[in-house]
């Protein structure tokens, strides 16, 4: 596609429940980020992938959220028995390769948890 | 932690009126940093980068300065433009454990264009 895709734009779920978040990367882009967002921060780092496998997952809060990338393009980003506090943006990326080369962000998925 | 941080979290400018945006990053080791482009609703927007080996780069309307003997990045936009007004971040590309490509971002400057 032209640009990284996020879907859904919103969410909403209730206390408790799980969910799912996915990216569609630039096609041919490699590497995968994604990155948390609360109102008037700047976007927290979660996790890192390259190709399949997840090469830096240091900023996963806790253990209830898992992301994976089983072939290499789509990301799915997964939270379990969500909380309050994880009401956030989530926003993805992706760039080419290693190395120092741009991230291009997508629009996020807006999740509210009530 | 460490942590890239902004010196001002709000600047206003008159339209036509140059801009600049500062950030300071405390960790030496980062190689590679970016300025990003934030509009309500919308995920951030690569604006220019700078690699370490470099102290200015020059885009359309914007030029990058780094001083790595202060730590300290810089974002100019000339002749800004109402559509300019946005939220500016930098972010530092932290090399840890091998080949991460970790984005670390500070909190952000709004810049606010007055017509």
């Amino acid at each position: 596609g032209a640009g990284v895709s996020q879907t859904p734009s919103n969410k909403v779920t209730e206390k408790g429940k799980y969910v799912e978040l996915r990216c569609d990367p630039i096609s041919g882009h490699t590497a995968l980020y994604w990155y948390r967002q609360s109102l008037g921060q700047g976007p927290e780092f979660l996790i890192y992938f390259q190709g399949t496998g997840a090469a830096d997952d240091s900023g996963l809060p806790n253990d209830r959220f898992f992301a994976v990338r089983p072939e290499g393009s789509v990301s799915t980003l997964k939270i379990q028995r969500t909380e309050r506090g994880d009401s956030a943006v989530y926003l993805c990326a992706s760039s080419q390769g290693q190395g120092n080369t741009e991230a291009f962000f997508g629009q996020g998925t807006r999740l509210t948890v009530v | 932690g460490e942590s890239v941080g902004l010196h001002l979290p709000t600047l206003s400018v008159q339209e036509g009126d140059n801009s600049i945006i500062n950030c300071a990053y405390s960790n030496s080791a980062s190689d590679y940093f970016i300025w990003y482009k934030q509009e309500s609703g919308k995920g951030p927007q690569f604006i220019i980068d700078i690699r370490s080996n470099m102290d200015k780069r020059q885009g359309q309307r914007v030029t990058v300065l780094l001083n790595k003997t202060v730590k300290h990045l810089s974002l100019q936009i000339a002749a800004t433009q109402p559509g300019d007004s946005a939220v500016y971040f930098c972010a530092e590309k932290v090399r840890e454990r091998g080949a991460t490509n970790k984005l670390i971002f500070g909190t952000g400057t709004l810049l606010a264009v007055q017509p």
